[in-house]
């Protein structure tokens, strides 16, 4: 079990660029979650999927924002046509399918957008 | 629906000194309720939790919680800080499915 692992770990684009995240979460985890942090904040959440199924996604969320879980493995975070207020640490966590136990987090992807 | 107010964006303590981080909840549903803790450009590492067993929780570092329902309170406490313990800590709160995070309280720690 080596955690949950993010890539890249640092990302910086030009303003109107796309960008995609990767998340790999701990192998036996069904639920995978992506979080928001800006400086100074607790994590936002944005969206969480129980295996391939997004269940909810944040208003957050715009339609810029796309995620996806193909197979219920890894899962990826798209943002198209990035804004400088896009700009923050983007946390990925995974958790078992239990009620009463903990996400586990990622070391994140911080994203400038220049 | 679930929020987690934390009071103290920023508390100071001596070293040895008591650590106090508050937090309080709200929740709809019976709650689960977390510690977490951030070092700089790291992501969360889980101090204890909370999930209806015993209302005192132990964590790692030496730190631990009480849950109080009728204060709606988790607060965190640590006995004698150590310069290691300065870091930003997060309170966050499940239904069961997605996790709700406080805003956080940046704890430093003076020699």
């Amino acid at each position: 079990d080596t955690g949950v692992s993010q890539n890249p770990r640092h990302k910086i684009t030009k303003r109107g660029q796309n960008v995609t995240f990767r998340c790999d979460p701990i192998s036996e985890h069904n639920r995978l979650y992506w979080y928001r942090q800006t400086l100074g904040q607790g994590p936002e959440f944005l969206t969480y999927f129980q295996n391939e199924a997004q269940l909810e996604k944040s208003r957050l969320l715009s339609d810029r924002f796309s995620a996806e879980r193909p197979k219920g493995s890894f899962s990826t975070l798209e943002i198209q046509r990035t804004e400088q207020g896009d700009s923050a640490m983007y946390l990925c966590a995974s958790s078992p399918d239990r009620m009463n136990t903990e996400a586990f987090f990622g070391q994140g992807t911080r994203l400038t957008v220049v | 629906a679930q929020s987690v107010t934390q009071l103290g964006s920023h508390v100071s303590v001596s070293e040895g000194a008591l650590v106090l981080l508050r937090c309080n909840y709200s929740s709809s549903v019976p709650p689960y309720l977390f510690w977490y803790v951030q070092y700089p450009n790291q992501g969360l590492q889980l101090l204890l939790k909370y999930t209806s067993a015993a209302t005192l929780v132990k964590g790692i570092n030496g730190f631990e919680a009480e849950f109080k329902k009728s204060e709606t309170s988790f607060h965190l406490t640590k006995p004698s800080a150590h310069m290691s313990d300065a870091a930003e800590y997060f309170c966050a709160v499940t239904g069961g499915q997605n996790f709700v995070f406080g805003p956080g309280t940046r704890l430093s720690v003076l020699p």
